[in-house]
């Protein structure tokens, strides 16, 4: 079924190490964005990439790296985790400038211990 | 983008109308009415949206006071199913960041 695909679903990560989420997308949207939600918080925008080959920093992009590997596909790169972004990530991709499109992945479930 | 004002938590009972209040008195004349929901730590979900006409799918209704200055999202015939956080955000049509805010909490009860 045609939608984002995010991985993995849950990671426990020790502090200092780093790690990679992965985000797809197969319905040949332009824009990619990373959010995080915090326990009882509403999302987050953490980066976000406009169209293939750009990316742009969100409300809260310290502590991450992001990479636009394709169309397709829409790292985050987490250098040296901390237990401050233990939280819940989403993928979202969106084809259009309006603010409905947008398709959500389910989640990608970080601890950091 | 305009900020948004929206309840913590509401309580509706089940096949009743859910009314969902969102204030934005600072919307400026390009900017859209969106609503997102999410349902228990699922990705959120789009709903409707619109400018200044009341629209309605087959999802929600969505009124938009003639001064743009709030609107409400209602769910006709509310189930279990409809419990979430509901987002209303407002953002111009031009491209660029969705945020969210707080969010309204919906329970339905049966």
């Amino acid at each position: 079924n045609a939608g984002v695909t995010q991985t993995p679903k849950f990671q426990v990560l020790k502090t200092g190490q780093s790690m990679t989420l992965q985000c797809a997308q197969d319905m040949n949207h332009n824009s990619m964005y990373w959010y995080r939600q915090d326990p009882g918080m509403g999302l987050r925008l953490i980066y976000y990439s406009a169209s293939e080959g750009t990316t742009d920093k969100g409300e809260v992009p310290n502590g991450y790296n992001v990479s636009r590997l394709n169309k397709r596909e829409f790292s985050l790169r987490l250098e040296s985790a901390a237990p401050s972004q233990t939280s819940v990530y989403f993928c979202a991709s969106t084809g259009t400038i309006d603010g409905w499109g947008y398709t959500f992945g389910s989640g990608t479930r970080l601890t950091v211990v | 983008d305009a900020k948004t004002t929206q309840p913590p938590s509401m309580d509706c009972a089940e096949g009743r109308a859910a009314n969902l209040p969102c204030n934005h008195s600072t919307i400026s004349g390009n900017e859209y009415v969106y609503w997102y929901r999410q349902i228990h730590s699922q990705g959120p979900q789009y709903i409707i949206h619109g400018l200044k006409n009341n629209e309605t799918n087959e999802m929600a209704s969505l009124i938009i006071t003639e001064d743009r200055k709030s609107s409400t999202l209602i769910l006709p015939h509310a189930t279990l199913r409809d419990t979430a956080v509901y987002y209303c955000i407002v953002r111009g049509n031009q491209g660029g960041k969705l945020i969210f805010g707080q969010g309204t909490e919906l329970s339905v009860k049966p």
